[in-house]
């Protein structure tokens, strides 16, 4: 296991279209965690993972996006019925949490979104 | 005002210089500090983390913290070529499990 893997690396899909990722972490990472980037800017928080308990949402995220990490391990992300203002990367990321500290995120490749 | 800000930039640097990147945070409780390097189409890669108030050194990069001015710094010493990418500062806030990102500033190292 040699890092963060997200498949697909690329979807094509068109609007109206439900699209899912996802992504396998770190193995002993206890945190995974979804990410969305548009060009020119910072990655854009969507929601984490501690084991397999979905702990927080993003506000900005709608309800047309819903993630989950069955028994703790891979992560998928499902987007329902996708508009434009979709496409950007997905980014998926893992840690390893102690305390209050966080020793900084592993990122995988990332699955760049087009909707048509 | 945003939870972290850096300049976008870009940042020309000649090769062989140092270079200087700068981010400010609003979360005065902030406990964790982060620069990421991302190369273009490629996903962020960490190449700097700091806790305390000072300087952390690895190889060519120095990262520096400055608690009370809200302040993280990232220098680069002996710029190459190879380190123009988008430099992205990134803040895990007192009571957040999550990390916040800067938008980014882009770095060129002129040959």
């Amino acid at each position: 296991d040699t890092g963060v893997s997200q498949n697909p690396r690329h979807k094509i899909t068109k609007r109206g279209q439900n699209v899912t990722f996802r992504c396998d972490p770190i193995s002993e990472h206890n945190r995974l965690y979804w990410y969305r980037q548009t060009l020119g800017q910072g990655p854009e928080f969507l929601t984490y993972f501690q084991n397999e308990a979905q702990l927080e949402k993003s506000r900005l995220l709608s309800d047309r996006f819903s993630a989950e990490r069955p028994k703790g391990s891979f992560s998928t992300l499902e987007i329902q019925r996708t508009e434009q203002g979709d496409s950007a990367m997905y980014l998926c990321a893992s840690s390893l949490a102690r305390a209050y500290l966080n020793y900084g995120y592993t990122f995988g490749s990332g699955t760049r979104l087009t909707v048509v | 005002q945003k939870e972290v800000e850096q300049n976008s930039g870009p940042l020309s640097v000649p090769e062989g210089a140092i270079a200087s990147l700068n981010c400010t945070y609003s979360d005065r409780g902030s406990q964790s500090f982060f620069w990421y390097r991302q190369y273009s189409g490629k996903s962020p890669e960490l190449i700097m983390f700091i806790y305390s108030n000072g300087d952390k050194e690895d190889g060519r990069f120095t990262a520096q913290l400055n608690k009370a001015s809200q302040y993280v710094s990232l220098l680069i010493r002996d710029s190459q070529p190879s380190d123009s990418a988008t430099y992205l500062c990134a803040v895990k806030g007192s009571s957040a499990s999550k990390i916040i990102f800067g938008s980014g500033t882009r770095l060129s190292i002129r040959p």
